[in-house]
């Protein structure tokens, strides 16, 4: 079985800090997924991870992953209340489309 | 582009009743999911159509759940009967345009409280 993990679950920082969540996943995939999910909103696509080495970057946020490691990082730079949300990541199962999502990270980012 | 569309967006229901949820994809999207979202938990996948066929469903409680998409667009999900453990919010999904790395595209959600 598939399993997602991420670290930490709940994340208070201050505006301007740097942070990095993580995500470690127990089987081989050469892709990974952010989302990002609002209060009482549904999932918006932040990246799509798609080999190892991978690099993306958008704004204040940047996702990398390490394939052989099995693990996916998602930097913060100089946090901005915005940012505030629940961070996911998701791993396909094996060669499908179904995506094994993480617990989320949920982000508080203070004043 | 048009989003995916959900309805209702909350329904409350007793145990023992039964409910319907309606997805409507973006236009295109052949492939379709249903997705579990407990309080406090990422989603779980329940089922997954490609056009109207289903790819994967193993995750589906077969007893209770069922859902189908005629047509290979609309989909509905039902849950008969409805048990306490079943208030969650039920997302529904797409993907297609751009092949098997496409992210899904989510719609807003059904929240359903079982009472």
């Amino acid at each position: 079985e598939l399993k997602v993990e991420q670290n930490p679950l709940f994340l208070s920082m201050q505006e301007g800090k740097n942070y990095t969540i993580y995500c470690n996943y127990s089987t081989t995939s050469d892709r990974l997924y952010w989302y990002r999910q609002d209060p009482g909103k549904s999932l918006e696509s932040l990246f799509v991870l798609l080999s190892n080495g991978a690099v993306k970057q958008e704004g204040r946020l940047m996702a990398s992953l390490d394939t052989k490691a099995r693990l996916s990082t998602l930097h913060i730079t100089a946090a901005v209340h915005d940012l505030s949300a629940t961070y996911f990541c998701a791993v396909p199962f094996v060669l499908g489309s179904r995506l094994t999502f993480g617990e989320g990270t949920q982000l508080t980012v203070n004043p | 582009e048009a989003g995916v569309a959900q309805s209702p967006r909350y329904k409350i229901i007793e145990k023992r009743q039964s409910v319907a949820f309606w997805c409507n994809p973006i236009s295109g999207h052949a492939t379709l999911y249903w997705y579990q979202q407990i309080l406090g938990q990422g989603p779980k996948l329940l089922i997954q159509f490609q056009n109207n066929g289903v790819v994967d469903d193993s995750q589906l409680p077969k007893d209770r759940f069922s859902a189908e998409r005629l047509k290979g667009v609309d989909s509905t999900l039902k849950i008969q009967p409805a048990k306490l453990e079943d208030s969650a919010v039920y997302l529904c999904a797409s993907s297609g345009l751009q092949g098997r790395n496409s992210p899904l595209h989510f719609g807003n959600g059904t929240r359903l409280t079982v009472t």
